[in-house]
């Protein structure tokens, strides 16, 4: 079962940014959060990962709580090629602990 | 680089038949792994591998075989088809296990 909860949807007005989160309240010391999007029915892309400190890639913005129980993936000025679902995923980096467990994520919307 | 390339991208079977979807990367990754995705539904780890001669189960295994003669290809398959097993099916690779996974752009299998 994936360890995350996410909102099914939102929306966001194109060029605004766009603030997904993610609860993750039983993520352990050691455990990563990754987040993967997918476009339309293409493969999962990508997008950024953290462990405590927040961190900052060319495409997104990852913003952790200081008791790691939730996130947010800030995407700054989205575009209508950011419409996707985005897919919030803890990891850990043990046996059996370290695949990718995808949920069914949040399907965002950006509109003109 | 290709990166991960999948063939064939459309597959239409009878049940019972057999096949095997193709599986290629070119970045020299040794981590390579198959999901499949179902309508409205997130991607479950079907089988993986972590180097040549190596591969494992993911959470949903049965009724799929993998192999992994060479580090560039890790073909999956079914051996007798089931209209259960229709499904999008994605491959992908990284460089090790915890590292970003790159996505193939998928196999579409309807089992009839």
């Amino acid at each position: 079962d994936a360890k995350t909860t996410q909102p099914p949807s939102m929306d966001c007005a194109e060029g605004r940014a766009a603030n997904l989160p993610c609860n993750h309240s039983t993520i352990s010391g050691n455990e990563y959060v990754y987040w993967y999007r997918q476009i339309h029915s293409q493969g999962p892309q990508y997008i950024i990962h953290g462990l405590k400190n927040n961190e900052t890639n060319e495409m997104a913005s990852l913003i952790i709580t200081e008791d790691r129980k939730s996130s947010t993936l800030i995407l700054p000025h989205a575009t209508l090629r950011d419409t996707a679902v985005y897919y919030c995923i803890v990891r850990g980096i043990s046996y059996n602990t370290d695949k990718l467990i995808f949920g069914t994520g949040t399907r965002l919307q950006v509109f003109p | 680089n290709a990166g991960v390339t999948q063939t064939p991208k459309f597959q239409v079977l009878k049940t019972g038949q057999s096949m095997t979807l193709q599986c290629a990367q070119d970045m020299n990754h040794e981590y390579m792994s198959w999901y499949r995705q179902d309508p409205g539904m997130g991607l479950r780890l079907i089988h993986y591998s972590v180097g040549a001669g190596i591969t494992d189960q993911g959470e949903v295994p049965n009724g799929y075989n993998v192999s992994r003669s060479t580090t560039e290809d890790f073909p999956l398959r079914l051996l007798s088809a089931a209209p259960s097993q229709t499904s999008v099916y994605f491959c992908a690779s990284s460089y090790q296990e915890n590292n970003e996974q790159f996505f193939g752009p998928g196999t579409r299998l309807t089992v009839l």
